[in-house]
């Protein structure tokens, strides 16, 4: 079975640091891979998404990801933070058949003047 | 031009209840599926229909009854609402004969809260 962590449940940044949010994936075959964000009382909006065509995927808003097979992971990254940037960010996987993706717990971003 | 729409926006009731959550799509996606996100924000699959037939049916009460009319609806039914039901519900959307790769788009979602 497929599962997705996120480590770090709460991050904290100042304005203008780098953002890095963590994503592990366990799958048995190579998945899909999506970041989504969550702002209050929103819905979800894809950031971007890793369909194996490239392992460093840009996304909106500045955000990166990339995929490494060898560590099972599609950390989120942006260069600068943004007041703006503050949500729950979710990392996401999908496999080869059906239509069911799995999302990680989460991880809030906070930026800091 | 909203592409994924779900009436009402929050929904507060008392325990025993029968309620419905409604969710369009203008997208022509052929997808749709429903997810439960609790008050910790983690998100768990609850239904998904693709063109109206059931693909996904996760361990939910079967107090929980979706129905799809048609391909760009999808309906959420309680019956019988209980206290741990309170959360909030999205509904969402995919190209699925897209392939797996083809993302989700989510509705605003409704807030529910059970008295």
């Amino acid at each position: 079975a497929q599962s997705v962590t996120q480590l770090g449940s709460h991050v904290s940044v100042s304005e203008g640091a780098l953002v890095l949010l963590r994503c592990n994936y366990s799958s048995s075959v190579p998945p899909y891979l999506f970041w989504y964000v969550q702002y209050p009382n929103q819905g979800l909006q894809l950031l971007l998404k890793y369909t194996s065509a490239a392992t460093l995927v840009k996304g909106i808003n500045g955000f990166e990801a990339e995929f490494k097979k060898s560590e099972t992971s599609f950390h989120l990254t942006k260069p600068s933070a943004h007041m703006s940037d503050a949500a729950e960010y979710f990392c996401a996987v999908s496999l080869n058949y059906g239509q069911n993706f799995v999302f990680g717990p989460g991880t809030r971003l906070s930026v800091l003047p | 031009d909203t592409a994924v729409s779900q009436t009402p926006k929050y929904l507060v009731t008392q325990m025993g209840n029968d309620k419905s959550i409604k969710c369009e799509q203008n997208l022509g996606h052929d997808t749709m599926y429903w997810y439960k996100q609790d008050s910790k924000k983690f998100l768990k699959i609850m239904f998904s229909y693709n063109n109206k037939e059931l693909i996904i049916n996760e361990t939910v009460p079967n107090r929980f009854s979706p129905k799809s009319p048609d391909k760009a609806h999808l309906n959420l039914h309680i019956n019988s609402l209980e206290l741990g039901d309170s959360a909030v519900y999205f509904c969402a959307s995919s190209q699925g004969d897209a392939g797996a790769n083809s993302p989700l788009h989510f509705g605003n979602g409704t807030r529910l809260t059970v008295t």
